[in-house]
């Protein structure tokens, strides 16, 4: 079955403890992306990645890291988090062609303490 | 910076009526354009794609693109209250990163 994996699904952590949040897709896609979801905003891309060892920044990078290493894999990191990146986060992948849908995760819930 | 427009809502409808959906675009290399509905808390999924300007049907939903204006909408027929969720739009670029909207809010009455 294709999908998109996001773990972990809800966390609650404390200002400035470093965090990882995993993003996995079975579907052998190329482009990945980060967005974050809050009321009023819609969704926000953090970041993106075209390929393995690809990533550029999307409208709201400030606070988060990314990496590609793996063309399956790709991890949202906050190195220190704060209360204003408190959100819901989507994973999403595709391919690189236009015309081709977009699969999402289903969601992580952060909160920042 | 590319931009895409939405108005916010809520887009209140009775039971059976027809919601139309509106959308703008500063980008314009886009190629492909992207309908989403998301309900609250959940993650966005797609329901209609188009690529040619004109009009696409599929079931209750009618896409209609017009690049020379950059605008594209989405009408949805006999509209339910489980239609009820927020429309996403994203027109994209091959090759570039998938922006959408803000979202358009429909509530759909019974």
């Amino acid at each position: 079955e294709a999908q998109v994996t996001q773990n972990p699904r809800y966390l609650i952590t404390v200002t400035g403890k470093k965090l990882t949040v995993t993003c996995s897709q079975n579907m052998n896609h190329e482009y990945m992306s980060w967005y974050r979801q809050d009321p009023g905003l819609g969704l926000r891309q953090i970041y993106y990645s075209m390929n393995v060892e690809v990533t550029d920044k999307g409208d709201v990078p400030e606070g988060y890291k990314v990496s590609r290493k793996e063309k399956r894999n790709f991890p949202l990191i906050l190195e220190s988090p704060s209360p204003n990146q408190t959100s819901l986060y989507f994973c999403a992948s595709s391919t690189r062609d236009s015309g081709n849908t977009i699969y999402f995760g289903e969601g992580s819930w952060l909160t920042v303490v | 910076q590319k931009e895409v427009e939405q108005n916010s809502g809520p887009l209140s409808v009775p039971e059976g009526a027809i919601a139309s959906l509106n959308c703008t675009y500063s980008d314009r290399g886009s190629q492909s354009f992207f309908w989403y509905r998301q309900y609250s808390g959940k993650s966005p999924e797609l329901i209609m794609s188009i690529y040619s300007n004109g009009d696409k049907e599929d079931g209750r939903f009618t896409a209609q693109l017009n690049k020379a204006s950059q605008y594209v909408s989405l009408l949805i027929r006999d509209s339910q209250p489980s239609d009820s969720a927020t429309y996403l739009c994203a027109p994209h670029q091959a090759g570039t990163a998938l922006i959408f909207g803000k979202g358009t809010t429909l509530s759909v009455s019974s």
